[in-house]
């Protein structure tokens, strides 16, 4: 358990539809990060947030959005979903002394 | 912007054999940190070794070294005596300023094979 909780685990849905991802940061980390691995190709960097704040944007689609709440646990909303957005999202978050802990990933398959 | 490249998309050794994946990153900054993931089958990213760019010396994690050469901006990944188990997807990363403050950038990767 590397201290990063993400679910669901696993996604199917249709196209068109939403989803909503969500993200545990380990305790005590305060910056969360969303990452997209399409099949076979590197993290793709989607958006950063630091105590409640978004700090930076990647290539994030504007179907998608996000947002972290008071208690530091952070959500990814996918909207208008195409088959193309079939990936695993990975959710990292980090603090300075110990560095970036990824989740498990949240595998999403649009049908 | 920043870039992180990994020029083997694949590579393939025999078990016990040393193998060496490249990695070079572009940046205009002094202070930055890299570092290596493996993402295995199960898809978990697992930190493989870090390395902060104001410490000349180069960091090991057992049989995990790395060679970073801050002028050429190039930092390769031994692994000695592999094992079967170090089958994986490797990934280069790269963050800015302060960790934990700045987004991973990462290349993208490099399928290693452990033959027995």
């Amino acid at each position: 358990d590397s201290g990063v909780t993400q679910t669901p685990k696993h996604l199917i849905t249709a196209t068109g539809q939403r989803v909503t991802l969500r993200c545990s940061p380990r305790s005590g980390d305060l910056s969360v990060y969303w990452y997209q691995q399409s099949l076979d190709q590197g993290l793709q960097f989607l958006i950063h947030y630091y105590n409640g704040e978004e700090r930076a944007k990647g290539n994030i689609l504007e179907r998608f959005s996000a947002q972290q709440f008071p208690d530091l646990h952070s959500e990814l909303n996918l909207s208008s979903l195409e088959l193309g957005d079939s990936a695993l999202y990975f959710c990292a978050s980090s603090g300075q002394a110990y560095g970036y802990t990824f989740g498990s990933g949240t595998r999403l398959t649009v049908v | 912007a920043q870039t992180v490249t990994q020029s083997q998309p694949e590579m393939s050794v025999q078990e016990a054999e040393t193998v060496t994946l490249s990695c070079t990153y572009d940046t205009s900054e002094n202070n930055y940190y890299l570092f290596w993931y493996k993402q295995p089958p199960s898809r978990q990213m697992i930190l493989v070794i870090r390395q902060e760019a104001y410490k000349q010396q180069n960091a090991t994690e057992n049989r995990f070294s790395v060679n970073f050469q801050k002028a050429a901006k190039s930092f390769s990944l031994k692994i000695s005596d592999s094992q079967l188990g170090d089958t994986a997807m490797y990934f280069c990363a790269f963050s800015e300023g302060i960790q934990g403050a700045q987004k991973l950038v990462f290349g993208q990767g490099t399928r290693l094979t452990i033959n027995p």
